[in-house]
């Protein structure tokens, strides 16, 4: 399968605690976008990349969100000191944009749930 | 500012009637516009898109939408609805970076 993955699926843990959760964009896509996504709602943009680049960064990105992209493929999303309002779901995208590409046509993950008890 | 509303936050239809989703956007310039699906507890699948042209487009699953710029509209239909397409609708505004969604549609199907 050669679509986006995301780990874990699932993630439980106390307020407080620090979580980190993956992205494997396809393989060819050079963008990758973090969304968040509370019950009832639609998902909200938090970040994006561009190869290493982070490009743009929501406000609802606090300070105890980190996000990195090391080497242009998967990407990692931090939280510290997590409190009951991250619990949500996380949802990563990946799109193909180039010079003759303007077309951002994204491309979702199952996304990673996340429970602060 | 930029903006989608989806109006219908729950639609109840029959199995093998017609489907209308409402979505309408505010955006500065000349919008792409995506409707995708999502089941409970799973990721978003994209329906359709739609970037420039014919502004009927076709998307997979028996799905279509209209884009009508004077109304700032793009509203999802499909002839005879399936029990499986019971699941989260979301209607999505952008252009070369982030997308901005509704708050979603949930449909429900009876049999």
């Amino acid at each position: 399968d050669t679509g986006v993955s995301q780990n874990p699926r699932h993630k439980i843990t106390k307020r407080g605690q620090n979580v980190t959760f993956r992205c494997d964009p396809i393989s060819e896509h050079n963008r990758l976008y973090w969304y968040r996504q509370t019950l009832g709602q639609g998902p909200e943009f938090l970040t994006y990349f561009q190869n290493e680049a982070q490009l743009e960064k929501s406000r609802l990105l606090s300070d105890r969100f980190s996000a990195e992209r090391p080497k242009g493929s998967f990407s990692t999303l931090e939280i510290q000191r997590t409190e009951q309002g991250d619990s949500a779901m996380y949802l990563c995208a990946s799109s193909l944009m180039s010079q003759g590409q303007r077309r951002n046509e994204q491309f979702f993950g199952p996304g990673t749930r996340l429970t602060v008890l | 500012a930029q903006s989608v509303t989806q109006p219908d936050i729950h639609i109840t239809v029959s199995e093998g009637a017609s489907l209308e989703l409402r979505c309408n956007y505010s955006y500065g310039a000349t919008p792409y516009l995506f409707w995708y699906v999502q089941s409970p507890g799973q990721g978003l699948q994209l329906l359709l898109k739609y970037f420039s042209g014919d502004t009927l487009v076709q998307g997979i699953k028996g799905f279509e939408a209209e884009f009508k710029r004077s109304q700032s509209s793009f509203n999802l239909r499909k002839p005879s609805v399936h029990w499986s397409d019971a699941a989260e609708y979301f209607c999505a505004v952008g252009r070369t970076d982030k997308l901005i969604f509704g708050t979603g549609t949930r449909l429900q199907v009876f049999p």
